[in-house]
């Protein structure tokens, strides 16, 4: 299988602040990389695919980049709806693996 | 809307089984395929396996080999993952999604889990 690694696993940000996220894949996935966001007791919501590819009606200020082993979500200024969890995954091959997460909070 | 809605939480007792479902609605159910993913308490996401919803054909995870099955009922629009030999490590919330079809401007296909269920709880407690 397909271990991904993200880090910080945790993260104090305030708003306006720029935070950057990382992601691992142990063997290359080359672009096949997406990003989610959880909320408390909500479902995983979909931003990004393909690595880069801003889902439609996701805010302009999340971006996603990389390719092969190594990704990263930024969110150029944080709003206060974006404290949430984030996870990246890869669809690459089954089985379809998620990163540990990331837990974004207010600093 | 476009949506998926599950049924809701379930307890069991050690090495029962379990049936999740999964209805959709506002999109035609045979054009993607559906997903199951897991999350117990305080941990990663993880994914279980997948159906074809056009032929039925399921692909699972190895680590869920031989315990899962996932069916579709195309009538229903409804999706279906039974996990059986349930153990106290299967408590966490059960979530369907569905398989989106994306492509970059290469026109690279690329899959995503764009439309997740509400989630059902399922506690396995003697």
């Amino acid at each position: 299988d397909i271990q991904m690694t993200q880090s910080p696993s945790s993260l104090f940000a305030s708003v306006g602040d720029r935070v950057t996220i990382t992601c691992r894949a142990s063997q290359s996935i080359s672009s096949y990389l997406n990003w989610y966001q959880q909320k408390p007791g909500q479902a995983p919501k979909l931003l990004i695919y393909a690595a880069s590819s801003l889902l439609s009606g996701v805010p302009s200020r999340f971006s996603g980049s990389g390719s092969g082993t190594d990704f990263t979500l930024t969110i150029s200024s944080l709003q206060p709806e974006d404290f949430a969890t984030y996870y990246c995954q890869q669809s690459y091959t089954t089985p379809h693996t998620f990163g540990q997460g990331t837990k974004l909070e207010i600093k | 809307q476009v949506q998926l809605v599950q049924s809701g939480a379930e307890v069991r007792k050690p090495g029962a089984s379990v049936k999740v479902s999964c209805k959709a609605s506002g999109y035609t159910f045979t054009d993607y395929a559906i997903h199951w993913v897991r999350q117990a308490p305080g941990q990663r996401l993880e994914w279980m396996g997948w159906i074809n919803t056009g032929n039925g054909n399921p692909k699972y995870s190895q680590k869920f080999q031989g315990r899962v099955t996932i069916t579709r009922d195309t009538s229903a629009s409804t999706a279906y993952m039974e996990l059986s030999s349930l153990r106290s490590e299967d408590t966490a919330v059960y979530y369907c999604a569905r398989g989106g079809h994306y492509y970059d401007s290469r026109g690279y296909y690329y899959g995503a889990f764009d439309i997740w269920g509400q989630g059902t709880m399922v506690i396995v407690s003697s």
